[in-house]
């Protein structure tokens, strides 16, 4: 069965600090993994897919298929980084829908 | 471009009642899917539309259905409500058959509580 497990609800962080949300996901398969945020009052979208392999908002995130993880890092973190994370995962084939984690919320303390 | 629109924003039913929510889809987008978000979960997939047609189904039982019209818009229909079928509907629209256009872009979503 595909799942995706975020095993924190609530991260707290100072500003300028390193930031790592945790994914790690089940599969009998290959794959693609998501990571969407919701940032306050707006709608959910995407922060940034593995198979880009490209930094957004300062953010990236490694595909680890031995440890079937997919955590998102950022050297430091800013206040403006602070809203809902949700990792996702699809698989590679077609356009298949999306399972969800439970989300991290993420908050960055001044 | 026009994103993803969704109504309406909220709405309250009662126990036993049936409910139809609404998606317009993005510009371009010939694919819908419908999401279930209770509260302090991740969005759980219903089911998806493609050219008129379900193209996948979650864990949801027959009493949630949907339609997809020519121009891929789209609608969910809950009947014989349940207190559990309170939570946050989100819709997401993408473009099939499109290399690289797989990314999914949500609505805002409709807040439906059953009392």
């Amino acid at each position: 069965a595909q799942r995706v497990t975020q095993p924190e609800k609530l991260l707290s962080v100072f500003k300028g600090a390193p930031v790592e949300l945790k994914c790690n996901y089940s599969y009998s398969g290959s794959p693609e993994l998501f990571w969407y945020v919701q940032y306050s009052r707006q709608r959910l979208q995407l922060l940034l897919r593995h198979i880009s392999r490209e930094s957004i908002k300062g953010f990236t995130a490694d595909l680890n298929k031995g440890e079937t993880s997919f955590h998102l890092k950022k050297p430091f973190a800013q206040e403006e980084d602070s809203a809902m994370y949700y990792c996702a995962l699809s698989r590679t084939s077609g356009n298949t829908p999306l399972v969800f984690g439970k989300g991290t919320r993420l908050s960055v303390i001044a | 471009e026009t994103g993803v629109t969704q109504s309406p924003t909220h709405l309250i039913k009662t126990r036993g009642q049936q409910v139809t929510l609404r998606c317009s889809s993005q510009s371009g987008h010939n694919t819908v899917s419908w999401y279930q978000q209770a509260l302090g979960q991740g969005p759980q997939f219903i089911f998806q539309y493609y050219r008129e047609e379900e193209n996948g189904r979650g864990n949801f039982p027959p009493r949630f259905s949907g339609l997809q019209f020519p121009n891929y818009s789209s609608e969910l229909n809950v009947n014989a409500l349940e207190l559990d079928d309170s939570a946050l509907y989100l819709c997401a629209s993408t473009s099939t058959g499109l290399a690289g256009g797989r990314e999914q872009y949500f609505g805002p979503g409709t807040r439906l509580t059953v009392t």
